[in-house]
């Protein structure tokens, strides 16, 4: 029961410097998303995916890229890392229901520092 | 726009009492809303959820909700509480636009005091 996946669990980059999150689901979940969590600021969406091949933007997508080659896979770029770039990056999968609303599965987070 | 608003970004209770954290909603449609639990340094592990039909709402860990649409609220309380009870806790809505996107209040830390 692997569910939801994220590596590196920590990561220390130096200002400019570019990496990638991963994010892995085994739950064949059709949605994916990308949340950073700031201290007193709960949860805010990076970019978001309702299928391969489609993603969008959040409330905060600056300095960040996504595709969704595979229904399993959702990777964060981090184009030219920032020290405001530093946060706690978690992924999340989710899938529709024919009525009603499915919950959010979270993985347990990245923890980048940018220096 | 959904939006969700956390009272109280810490809150103490000592083991046994009552626990309540407060969340009030926004929304131009009929809400579905999520009380979400972090323990430190892990993910978000979902509490209980209010969709439609019964408006209080049993979860895991002994925790209820209850869905107030005249007071667009939708408390967390739980009636006492444990000292592995002391976590975050967020309150999130569904975002409009698919997706299953939620908007997440900005967290309770509750403090569990023997």
């Amino acid at each position: 029961n692997a569910g939801v996946t994220q590596t590196p669990k920590f990561q220390v980059l130096k200002t400019g410097q570019s990496m990638t999150l991963q994010c892995a689901q085994d739950m064949n979940h059709e949605y994916m998303s990308w949340y950073r969590q700031d201290p007193g600021m709960g949860l805010r969406l990076i970019h978001y995916s309702v299928g391969a091949g489609i993603t969008d933007q959040g409330e905060v997508p600056n300095g960040y890229n996504v595709s969704r080659s595979t229904t399993e896979d959702f990777p964060l770029r981090l184009l030219s890392a920032a020290p405001s770039q530093t946060s706690v990056y978690f992924c999340a999968s989710s899938y529709p229901r024919p009525t009603g609303w499915a919950e959010a599965f979270f993985g347990q987070g990245t923890r980048l520092t940018v220096v | 726009a959904q939006s969700v608003t956390q009272l109280g970004s810490h809150v103490s209770v000592s083991e046994g009492a009552l626990v309540l954290l407060r969340c009030n909603y926004s929304s131009s449609v009929p809400p579905y809303l999520f009380w979400y639990v972090q323990y430190p340094n892990q993910g978000l592990q979902l509490l209980l959820k209010y969709t439609t039909g019964a408006t209080l709402v049993k979860g895991i860990n002994g925790f209820e909700a209850e869905f107030k649409k005249s007071e667009t609220s939708f408390h967390l309380t739980k009636p006492s509480a444990h000292m592995s009870d002391a976590a975050e806790y967020f309150c999130a809505v569904i975002s409009t636009g698919g997706g299953n996107k939620l908007t997440f209040g900005t967290g309770t830390q509750l403090k569990v005091e023997l």
